[in-house]
């Protein structure tokens, strides 16, 4: 499979844990994106990355939540302290420049996240 | 007022119908535009883009209205496999790729 994969599927944690999502983007793609989605709502974008540079990251990203991309293949996402609100799923989605106006993203099957 | 609104549904609709759903954004600067499926508890899948001068693809019509800040997606021929959730998206800005969501309409095609 040759897709987009998120590891762990699901995840299930204490409040006040820290918890790590990993995200493998298409191999040729050099942009990697991580979005949040909650119950009834579409996504939301969180953070972006151009190879190993992080170049936009949305308010929602509080100081708690870390995204690195080091060698500008995968990706890890980092919740510290987790907190029932962030109980969600984290989907990951990657693209390459195309002579579009925007690329098309290609979403993993995500990381659903429980904090008890 | 949100980004992008859709209409929640459900729309619930018989196999052979046609159905269609409307959405509205609010920066008239938006550059893309997309709507995406997706299944339950599922990752989004790019259904088709959106053009200006509009789009078909098979049973799928896509239209762009810029000046009234709107987008639809109609089915025709409704098949029970199409039941899913459509998100409408939208990309604001020049020199980003950041998507916008809508929060999705869903569809249920019966028998």
């Amino acid at each position: 499979d040759t897709g987009v994969s998120q590891d762990p599927r699901h995840k299930i944690t204490k409040r006040g844990q820290n918890v790590t999502f990993r995200c493998d983007p298409i191999s040729e793609h050099n942009r990697l994106y991580w979005y949040r989605q909650t119950l009834g709502q579409g996504p939301e974008f969180l953070t972006y990355f151009q190879n190993e540079a992080q170049l936009e990251k949305s308010r929602l990203l509080s100081d708690r939540f870390s995204a690195e991309r080091p060698k500008g293949s995968f990706s890890t996402l980092e919740i510290q302290r987790t907190e029932q609100g962030d109980s969600a799923m984290y989907l990951c989605a990657s693209s390459t420049p195309t002579t579009a106006s925007t690329d098309t993203q290609y979403f993993g099957p995500g990381t659903r996240l429980t904090v008890l | 007022r949100k980004e992008v609104e859709q209409d929640p549904g459900p729309f619930n609709v018989p196999e052979g119908a046609t159905v269609a759903f409307n959405c509205t954004y609010s920066n008239s600067a938006s550059q893309s535009f997309f709507w995406y499926r997706q299944d339950c508890r599922k990752e989004p899948k790019l259904l088709m883009s959106v053009y200006s001068s509009g789009n078909e693809d098979g049973r799928f019509t896509a239209q762009l209205n810029r000046a009234s800040q709107y987008i639809s997606l109609l089915i025709r021929d409704s098949k029970l496999s199409d039941s899913a959730t459509y998100l409408c998206v939208v990309n604001f800005y020049y020199n980003t790729d950041k998507l916008i969501f809508g929060t999705g309409t869903r569809l249920q095609v019966f028998p």
